[in-house]
Order: C-alpha cells, then structure tokens, then sequence
C-alpha cells in the first residue's frame, strides 16, 4: 500500500513571503499522481496543484508551484506571496495510474495546518 | 455548474443509533466516493463506486457501514449501529469516469458526526 508523510504538523509564515510545505511518499509503481489539496474551516477540499509522474517539469499554478522529486519520492509545495486566504489544512494526495480505467481513489497524508500572519 | 452536495452538514447522535448521510455528485461523473476523515487526520476510502457498482469498498467496516447509489447517480452512506470511533467528517467526491477528467475529484462540504 502506497503512504504518504507530511512531516510538518503546523506552518507559519508572514504575508507575502514564501512558504514551503514537505510532502514524502512511499510507492513500488512507476505511474501515479500527486496532489496538493487545501481545506480551509468550511471543510471544502479543493484541489491546489497536480503533478503526473510521467512528467519531469514541475507543475505551477499561479503563486503555487511544487518541487517533485521522483527518485527522492518527494514532492513539496511552494507558496509564494502567500496571503491572508491561503491560511488553512493542505493535505498531500497520492493516486495510483494503474490499472483501473475509472481510476483510484487518493491516499491523502495528515495534513499541515498553514497560518498565515500580517 | 453546481457542485457536490451533500446533507445534513451536521448530525449529532447518541452511540448505538443509527445515522444515514446523503450525497448528490456533479451531473456526469460515474465515479463516487465516500471519505471518512477523522479529526487530525487526511480523509480516508471508506467506499468507491462505479455508476451503481462497487469498485472498492475493502476498508469500509461491513458489519456497521453500508452504502448504496442506486440508479448510479445519489448515494447514501449508513452507520447502525454508530460507535463513539465514528465520529467524523464524512466527506462524498466524484469524478469522471476515465481519461484525464479523472484525475481531478470534486468534493462536497462534509458531514460533521457527533457520536455521543
């Protein structure tokens, strides 16, 4: 069974400054996605950045972007400008691209609570 | 185009009764899942469905839980009866059913359980 690790319980960082979040994973296939989900109090996930691993360019999105490191089996979240709305739990998702044609559910990590401070 | 709903928000129960939570997934999408994320935790699988056809419901505890989509659009998730463990937030995404579009799952707002 794949697992995925999110080291950091808690974050903090000032607005606009940069952040980063550390997700690691644990994984025997070589076709799979990973992604970054944010649930803010409302409890609504929604989806931040995905990244296919067939790919070696890092995915972006807007101020979010990830550092993905397919042999390393990391992949971390980058916040830059980080602002007062992005204060919430990001959770780090891994899915399998094996097999099933409808696809896999996400095997999601604890989770890092980001504050974010003026 | 409208989301995930699902009902109620909240439910406050006492253990040994019975709950029963319902979700309507985006118009289109064969694929439904049930997530149970427990406090401090990600969301966990407890059951995925396939129009009205279980692909994957090996961590859902059977003797407790049940789930059904009739007709392959609305599901119903039930606990009976719900122990103080269940308390939870269970959450109900879908996506489509292959290609691309099913990378990308939609979730409703949850259904926070007290079980008391």
């Amino acid at each position: 069974a794949q697992t995925v690790t999110q080291s950091q319980p808690e974050m903090s960082v000032q607005e606009a400054e940069t952040v980063t979040l550390s997700c690691t994973y644990d994984t025997s296939e070589s076709d799979y996605y990973l992604f970054w989900y944010k649930q803010p109090p409302s409890r609504q996930m929604i989806l931040v950045i995905r990244q296919e691993a067939y790919k070696q360019q890092n995915a972006t999105e807007n101020r979010f972007s990830v550092n993905f490191q397919k042999a390393a089996k990391s992949f971390s979240l980058k916040i830059s400008d980080s602002q007062l709305g992005d204060a919430a739990m990001y959770f780090c998702a891994y899915r399998s691209a094996v097999g099933l044609l409808w696809g896999y559910a996400l095997n999601f990590g604890k989770g890092t609570s980001l504050l974010v401070t003026p | 185009e409208a989301g995930v709903a699902q009902s109620p928000r909240y439910k406050i129960i006492e253990k040994r009764q019975s709950v029963a939570f319902w979700c309507n997934p985006i118009s289109g999408h064969a694929t439904l899942y049930w997530y149970q994320q427990i406090l401090g935790q990600g969301p966990k699988l407890l059951i995925q469905f396939q129009n009205n056809g279980v692909v994957d419901d090996s961590q859902l505890p059977k003797d407790r839980f049940s789930a059904e989509r009739l007709k392959g659009v609305d599901s119903t998730l039930k606990i009976q009866p719900a122990k103080l463990e269940d308390s939870a937030v269970y959450l109900c995404a879908s996506s489509l059913a292959g290609g691309q579009g099913a990378n990308e799952q939609y979730f409703g707002p949850g259904t926070r359980l007290t079980v008391t």
